[in-house]
């Protein structure tokens, strides 16, 4: 079945540690997303990336990088430099570009900085 | 500006009542799309539907509907005789034309559909 996998579901982290949240797709699409979701917000964007060795920040970046070796593969780094971590990451991948075009979500990763 | 408002946080309803989920957007574009995600216990965002900004036709889909009026700038989502299964967080998302990479999200109403 084709679909995106996110790995860990969970996830803890002590302050000051770099952990990296695993997304992989087999949609065969080349736009992938990461969004952070904190209670009672809706989806925020962090990076994008529209084809594999290019990506490009979102609204809120800032602590967080990316990188995209693969095309099915888009791993997101929570590094010590983003201040309150904790919140529910989702990875989103679309077929094309056009604006009609809708992302398919995977199951996310919840992470909690202890 | 781009923006999606979803003024209800969160509605319970008794199965098989019908409940209205209201979303309320704001752009400038002449061309956009609007799209509806349900989010279960799970996580991950189911799409629903989408509408582009050209076609206000009503549209049914089993026991949901939409309703879309450029006038109010109001796309909303009915469902028909609620299930528990119904049981979500709903979103409603903006895309427009001229940068195909952002989406904006309201924030979300949360469902509760009680047996």
């Amino acid at each position: 079945d084709g679909g995106i996998t996110q790995s860990p579901k969970y996830l803890f982290r002590k302050e000051g540690q770099n952990v990296t949240l695993s997304c992989e797709q087999n949609l065969n699409h080349d736009a992938m997303y990461w969004y952070r979701q904190d209670p009672g917000q809706g989806l925020r964007l962090i990076y994008y990336s529209q084809i594999v060795n290019d990506f490009q920040k979102g609204d809120i970046a800032e602590g967080y990088s990316v990188s995209r070796e693969k095309k099915e593969s888009f791993p997101l780094t929570v590094t010590s430099a983003q201040k309150n971590p904790t919140a529910f990451y989702l990875c989103a991948s679309r077929a094309g570009l056009a604006v009609y075009n809708e992302q398919f979500f995977g199951p996310g990763t919840r992470l909690t900085v202890l | 500006a781009q923006k999606v408002t979803q003024a209800q946080t969160e509605i319970s309803v008794v199965e098989k009542e019908d409940v209205t989920l209201d979303c309320v957007y704001e752009t400038r574009d002449t061309t956009y799309y609007l799209f509806w995600y349900k989010q279960p216990p799970s996580g991950e965002l189911v799409f629903l539907i989408r509408r582009n900004s050209f076609d206000e036709q009503n549209e049914i889909s089993g026991r949901y509907s939409w309703n879309f009026q450029k006038s109010t700038s109001s796309f909303n989502f009915t469902i028909t005789a609620s299930q528990v299964v119904d049981s979500a967080v709903y979103f409603c998302a903006l895309g427009h034309l001229y940068n195909f990479n952002k989406f904006y999200f309201g924030s979300g109403t949360k469902l509760n559909v009680k047996p």
